[in-house]
């Protein structure tokens, strides 16, 4: 069974500061990556995605993320991180053969400070 | 405007009572999933739809049931809740592309069980 492992849980930092969340995948197989983001009362929303092609993804609010294959990673970054970005991150992995489920890792909540 | 309805969103009930939990989309998608989000888990997929009458297990289906009479409607059933069945819930939806689908989620339903 695939899963993904998204290892910091809790992320705080300063208004202007860099943010990387990693997030590690298990299927050695075909994979679609996604980010989504939850703002705090809200529904989940698609940060970015990666099908194929360019594994330098780029997605709204100037978040990129980078698909390594051979690390089967997916990380996500913001070179310069604002107040309104506190959220819960999570990474998340769609196989065909899975149904077309969403596997999601377990959140990384991030707090930014002003 | 396009978007994924859940009802009730806030629900306290007690052990045993049936509940349903109502979800309508109006996008024409031929997909839809429910997750329940758990602290430090993520979201755990329940169940799925590929279509109107076909539905499927997910990761967690125990005690829940769900029914897919109409493309647009996807309810959760709860027969008998039990307290560990409090938390969040989000239902999805998609057009169906093997391996690719991108979902919309609803606002969240969040349950409480006593």
């Amino acid at each position: 069974a695939q899963s993904v492992s998204q290892h910091n849980h809790h992320v705080i930092l300063s208004e202007a500061a860099s943010l990387e969340l990693g997030c590690n995948y298990s299927y050695g197989g075909t994979v679609n990556l996604f980010w989504y983001v939850q703002y705090p009362g809200q529904h989940l929303q698609l940060l970015l995605k990666y099908f194929s092609g360019d594994p330098l993804v780029k997605g709204i609010k100037g978040f990129e993320a980078e698909f390594i294959k051979s690390k089967f990673s997916f990380n996500l970054r913001k070179p310069s991180v604002q107040w309104s970005d506190t959220a819960e991150y999570f990474c998340a992995t769609m196989i065909k053969a899975a149904g077309n489920k969403l596997t999601f890792g377990g959140g990384t909540r991030v707090l930014v400070k002003p | 405007e396009a978007q994924v309805t859940q009802n009730p969103r806030y629900l306290i009930t007690v052990t045993g009572k049936k509940l349903t939990v109502t979800c309508s989309q109006n996008m024409n998608h031929e997909y839809m999933s429910w997750y329940r989000q758990d602290p430090g888990l993520g979201l755990r997929q329940i169940y799925y739809s590929m279509n109107v009458e076909v539905t499927d297990k997910g990761d967690v289906p125990e005690g829940y049931k769900v029914s897919r009479k109409e493309k647009r409607n996807f309810p959760l059933i709860l027969e008998s809740p039990s307290p560990n069945q409090t938390s969040l819930y989000f239902c999805a939806s998609s057009l169906y592309r093997a391996g690719a689908n991108v979902l919309t989620f609803g606002a969240g339903s969040r349950l409480t069980v006593l």
